[in-house]
């Protein structure tokens, strides 16, 4: 069946780069996202990427997909204090369901 | 105003009680979902609906049901609570013609069943 792993906790200093990473199953998937949730809050998709691209980058963000080995990652460069949150990898499958990660616990050193 | 609403925001309840969640939405999106968020298990898929004629089951539907009452409104029900219904919901709607970027969560439904 279907799963998306992801490590469930990362510690990174402020002002370093983050990277967080993710594995999936499907093969088929048409979309991997990563999504953001704060403390208390709902989940926010942070971004996305189509199965047939390599790279996604948006201002501080940097997606990477390697279909081969079924590996997503999430780089946040220059990581700051507001990044601290639980960021979940997921990727779409059959009918546009979506299956998500544990969620990985960004947590930011001062 | 939020694009998707849920009520209650936290529910405390006792086993074998009825108890529905609901949700709104006012993105104009012909598909909705309920989720359950469980520590370290991250989110699972109850129900889906693409639209208001169309109900999906999901990986957990057991102990659930749900109603699409209107193309804006989706409402979750427990029919007899246990304790390991415990958790957080979240509705979710997304676009018929762009399912995969347009992903919009509700702030979450805080539930504890005793």
């Amino acid at each position: 069946g279907e799963d998306v792993e992801q490590s469930l906790f990362l510690s990174v200093r402020e002002g370093d780069s983050s990277v967080i990473n993710c594995t999936y199953t499907d093969s088929s998937s048409t979309y991997l996202y990563w999504y953001k949730q704060e403390p208390g809050a709902g989940l926010q998709l942070l971004t996305y990427i189509f199965s047939n691209m390599d790279m996604k980058q948006d201002q501080r963000l940097t997606v990477l997909l390697n279909k081969k080995d079924k590996h997503l990652s999430l780089r946040i460069a220059d990581t700051q204090t507001g990044d601290s949150a639980i960021y979940f990898c997921a990727e779409a499958w059959g009918d546009d369901k979506i299956i998500f990660g544990k969620g990985t616990r960004l947590h930011i050193l001062p | 105003d939020a694009d998707v609403t849920q009520t209650p925001r936290n529910r405390i309840t006792k086993t074998g009680k009825r108890i529905m969640l609901e949700c709104s939405q006012t993105k104009g999106h012909d598909r909705m979902y309920w989720y359950r968020q469980d520590p370290g298990l991250g989110l699972r898929l109850i129900y889906y609906s693409f639209d208001v004629k169309d109900i999906n089951k999901g990986e957990i539907s057991d102990g659930y049901s749900v109603s699409r009452q209107a193309q804006a409104k989706f409402s979750l029900s427990l029919e007899s609570a246990i304790p390991n219904q415990t958790a957080l919901y979240f509705c979710a709607t997304s676009d018929r013609d762009r399912p995969g970027e347009t992903q919009y969560f509700g702030p979450g439904t805080r539930l504890l069943v005793l």
